[in-house]
């Protein structure tokens, strides 16, 4: 079954430090896959997607993320971290069906 | 433009009362969907729709049912609310294309005692 893996439930940083929030998807083909944030009692908001287009994706708020395919990887990255960075990121496939199929999220905690 | 909007934000149900979710969106989307929220679970599938007069099940259907009767709305009901279905629901649109992704709404919080 078409899974994503996401490897760590909770990631704390320091401001002005690199995020790295890590995930692994399962699939036999390239898939699309998304970056999607949640801020504490907010909806969910795209951050990048990958679309078989560049492996190197930039997205909003300094965000991006590379896709390795020989590492079924889509790691986020930001090089410094922002106090407004501390949020649930979710890692996100879509499938041959359009449906989306989420990971079970990583929480960002930015220390001052 | 108001892009996926959902009513109400927050509901108290007793168990085995019923209700409905509306999600409205109006960026003339195709595909709409429904998910629900869970501490440590992501976001699951309930239902979602390709088109008006069309639905399909999800991941976790059991005890919802939806319909989609204008393309612009996708209702969510609970018919006999039960504790498990406290969470919060998503609902979400699309164009049927990957490079867009998902619209989310703002949720909707569901507590059934």
């Amino acid at each position: 079954a078409q899974s994503v893996t996401q490897l760590d439930s909770h990631v704390s940083v320091s401001e002005g430090t690199p995020v790295l929030l890590r995930c692994n998807y399962s699939s036999s083909y390239s898939p699309s896959l998304f970056w999607y944030v949640q801020h504490p009692n907010k909806g969910l908001q795209l951050l990048l997607k990958y679309t078989s287009a560049a492996t190197l994706v930039k997205g909003i708020n300094g965000f991006e993320a590379e896709f390795k395919k020989s590492e079924t990887s889509f790691h986020l990255t930001k090089p410094s971290a922002h106090m407004s960075d501390a949020a649930e990121y979710f890692c996100v496939r879509m499938d041959s069906s359009y449906k989306l199929i989420f990971g079970s999220g990583t929480r960002l905690l930015v220390r001052p | 433009n108001a892009g996926v909007t959902q009513t109400p934000k927050f509901r108290v149900l007793k168990t085995g009362q019923s209700m409905t979710l509306l999600c409205a969106q109006d960026m003339n989307h195709e595909y709409m969907y429904w998910y629900r929220q869970d501490p440590g679970m992501g976001l699951r599938l309930i239902h979602y729709s390709v088109g008006e007069g069309t639905t399909a099940k999800g991941e976790v259907p059991d005890g919802y049912n939806v319909s989609r009767l204008k393309k612009q709305n996708f209702l969510l009901g609970l018919e006999s609310a039960a504790p498990s279905q406290t969470s919060v629901y998503f609902c979400a649109s699309s164009s049927g294309t990957a490079t867009l992704g998902q619209f989310f709404g703002p949720g909707t919080r569901l507590t059934v005692l």
